[in-house]
């Protein structure tokens, strides 16, 4: 069975631009979860998704958007970079974030770069 | 707040011997989950063991037991008869009931000396 998946793997930006990642959920997995991890310190909660509706939100700016598909497959926005977006961004995937126990599984991520 | 602490930036072990990473935890809430996560130099996180605040029992999972003590609000993950494969970040993870983020440590760098 396919893990969670990202793309793209690496991206390249420049400062003012807007930026869409996209991540597949595990078969049969009905909640996403966005992270951001600057280098050298822990993944940070930005989003959380479970049938397609809006669960939890970090603190974030509001040029940080996401959404849930049909599928369950998520795409996190990002607009107006700034310099301090890059990071690596990671998804995760659960199957139900209402149950005590539940454990998510992470994608690779994607390495954002703003110059 | 809720809160996690790693207060090891970087550990060394040597194969074969058993290590103790630090984890200490901040909350209020009588119910939540601790989580540990290998992160390899490719970046994707690794789940490897869960704490529940009301197991009575310490978790294992292999070679990785979590040492919980809850008056003390600590979890520290043990890993017995290190390899060179572990080598890597290790963070420790909170989740409490009621909301839906993971509240993450600044991770410690273990490296297994060969």
């Amino acid at each position: 069975d396919a893990g969670v998946t990202q793309s793209p793997t690496h991206l390249i930006k420049t400062r003012g631009q807007h930026v869409t990642l996209r991540c597949s959920p595990i078969s049969g997995h009905k909640s996403v979860s966005w992270y951001q991890q600057v280098l050298g310190q822990g993944p940070q909660f930005i989003f959380q998704y479970y049938e397609k509706e809006e669960r939890g939100r970090g603190n974030f700016p509001d040029r940080f958007s996401a959404r849930q598909f049909p599928n369950y497959s998520s795409e996190l926005n990002v607009n107006a970079l700034l310099l301090g977006d890059s990071a690596l961004y990671l998804c995760a995937s659960s199957s139900n974030p209402d149950r005590s126990y539940n454990e998510q599984f992470f994608g690779p991520g994607t390495r954002l770069t703003v110059l | 707040a809720q809160k996690i602490t790693q207060t090891q930036p970087g550990m060394f072990v040597q194969e074969k011997e058993a290590v103790t990473l630090d984890c200490t935890y901040d909350t209020s809430d009588p119910s939540y989950g601790l989580f540990w996560y290998k992160q390899p130099s490719s970046g994707e996180m690794i789940f490897l063991i869960y704490q529940g605040s009301y197991d009575q029992q310490n978790a294992t999972e292999g070679r990785y037991s979590l040492n919980f003590q809850k008056a003390r609000k600590s979890a520290n993950l043990v890993i017995s008869a290190s390899q060179l494969g572990d080598s890597a970040m290790y963070f420790c993870a909170m989740r409490t009931s009621g909301t839906y983020k993971y509240i993450f440590g600044t991770g410690t760098r273990l490296k297994v000396l060969a």
